[in-house]
């Protein structure tokens, strides 16, 4: 059964700066892995999906990587911005299920 | 383009009784379809999925059921509801399997 991992479970951090939250799984045999956002009490968000195939993918300032043969990967999130903040959560995918972990809650600090 | 709708938002059910949410999806046809549940303080976990009508897998044991009556409608039931199905229920779609999921904003359980 897959086990996803995501640390840190929470990131406080001022206004513009760079960071990285971590994403590790268990089962390396994945179709695909997604980036979520969630907003306290609110659906997910999907904001970046990469396939098996790929390294990493890119959309504004957030850059996701994929080492698939290690069971990891990063979302990293540039100049920060006070509405970054949200639960981030990352999924990967099996053949019809999204395996989610618990989550890394982010705080930008204005 | 595509849109995903989910109602009601919040619910409050006593123990014992029944339950329907219901999920909607527009503007695809032939979509996968997902309940998913997230319990306080835990991930969220694939409850049932669908990949058309009247075919309904279900990933774990439990006191609810899915049904697919129509292309795009969705729906979670339960006949008497425990404690334990308090939650926060998502429904999504994708394309298939190999594309992003897409998320209703889900609803709020509340069993007393």
């Amino acid at each position: 059964k897959q086990e996803v991992t995501q640390i840190p479970a929470a990131l406080s951090v001022p206004e513009g700066e760079n960071l990285v939250l971590n994403c590790s799984f268990t089962d390396s045999a994945i179709y695909n892995l997604q980036w979520f956002r969630q907003d306290p009490g609110k659906g997910l968000t999907s904001l970046l999906l990469i396939q098996s195939s790929q390294r990493e993918q890119t959309s504004g300032r957030l850059n996701a990587s994929l080492d698939k043969s290690s069971g990891r990967s990063t979302l990293y999130i540039a100049a920060s911005q006070p509405g970054d903040s949200a639960t981030y959560l990352c999924a990967p995918t099996g053949a019809n299920n999204l395996f989610f972990g618990t989550g890394t809650r982010l705080t930008v600090i204005p | 383009s595509q849109t995903i709708h989910q109602w009601p938002a919040t619910l409050v059910q006593p123990v014992g009784s029944p339950l329907s949410l219901e999920c909607t999806v527009e503007g695809t046809s032939n979509p996968n379809l997902y309940w998913y549940r997230q319990a306080a303080g835990r991930g969220l976990q694939l409850l049932f999925y669908s990949v058309g009508i009247g075919q309904i897998s279900s990933e774990v044991p439990q006191n609810l059921s899915a049904s697919r009556p129509q292309d795009r409608q969705f729906i979670l039931s339960s006949k008497k509801l425990l404690l334990s199905d308090s939650g926060f229920y998502l429904c999504a779609w994708s394309p298939s399997t190999s594309q992003p999921q897409h998320f209703g904003d889900g609803t709020r359980l509340s069993i007393l």
